[in-house]
């Protein structure tokens, strides 16, 4: 039972900024946001995360709100290879790693 | 980040017979592995979580005698898919969790795709 709510798809130019929101309105107070991505058929591939705070790393940064009801992950300059399914996920710390859905992001040239 | 390795990547293998695919986390320990399968153009699906020196934790619905988990040492998990068939044809994901830090992050491997014929 995903705890999150993405978009099933969205599209970007390359080159551009990509604004991926998710929605966790019942996150929890020990409940971290993490994202990952999956391209093809591999596996996920860890991009960031974080409790309150906005993060930024060498890939993305992430956006929490201040009531922590929701987030956006950011992809400042979106390539061809960054075409993935992308997925949010809430999860306190020693808990298992559940997944949705998530969004499928398409970088168009 | 942390380096988590599944091998085979692919196996195909007639009805009936086992077979076996390993996770290993390459650069770290973990105490705890987790096994996913995934479906084409589905998301993934937790089975298992593997507890280091102790017995396995099925999700519901995921047959235990079917699927049967070791997690021998703190880098390697294996998973057996046992008396197989068609039906569990999948993609099957590992993942192993980093401790230590604020949030024990998981990595997870590259996957194995079973075809079963």
């Amino acid at each position: 039972d995903a705890k999150t709510t993405q978009p099933p798809s969205m599209d970007c130019a390359e080159g551009r900024a990509a604004n991926l929101p998710c929605n966790h309105s019942t996150i929890s107070g020990n409940e971290y946001v993490y994202w990952y991505r999956q391209i093809n058929s591999q596996g996920p591939q860890y991009i960031i995360h974080g409790l309150k705070n906005n993060e930024t790393n060498e890939m993305a940064s992430l956006i929490i709100t201040e009531d922590r009801k929701s987030s956006t992950l950011i992809l400042p300059h979106a390539t061809l290879r960054d075409t993935a399914v992308y997925y949010c996920i809430v999860r306190a710390k020693n808990n298992d790693m559940r997944f949705g859905a998530g969004t499928r992001l398409t970088v168009k040239p | 980040g942390a380096v988590v390795s599944q091998h085979p990547s692919r196996v195909i293998c007639k009805s009936g017979t086992s077979v076996k695919i390993e996770c290993r986390s390459l650069d770290f320990q973990a105490t705890t592995m987790f096994w996913y399968r995934q479906f084409p153009k589905k998301s993934l699906m937790l089975m298992a979580t593997s507890n280091e020196g102790s017995k396995a934790t099925y999700e519901q619905g995921v047959e235990k005698d079917k699927f049967l988990i070791n997690h021998a040492s703190l880098t390697l998990s294996t998973l057996t898919v046992t008396s197989a068939h068609p039906e569990d044809s999948s993609f099957y994901i590992c993942s192993a969790r980093a401790e230590g830090g604020r949030a024990d992050t998981q990595y997870f491997g590259p996957g194995t795709r079973l075809t079963v014929l």
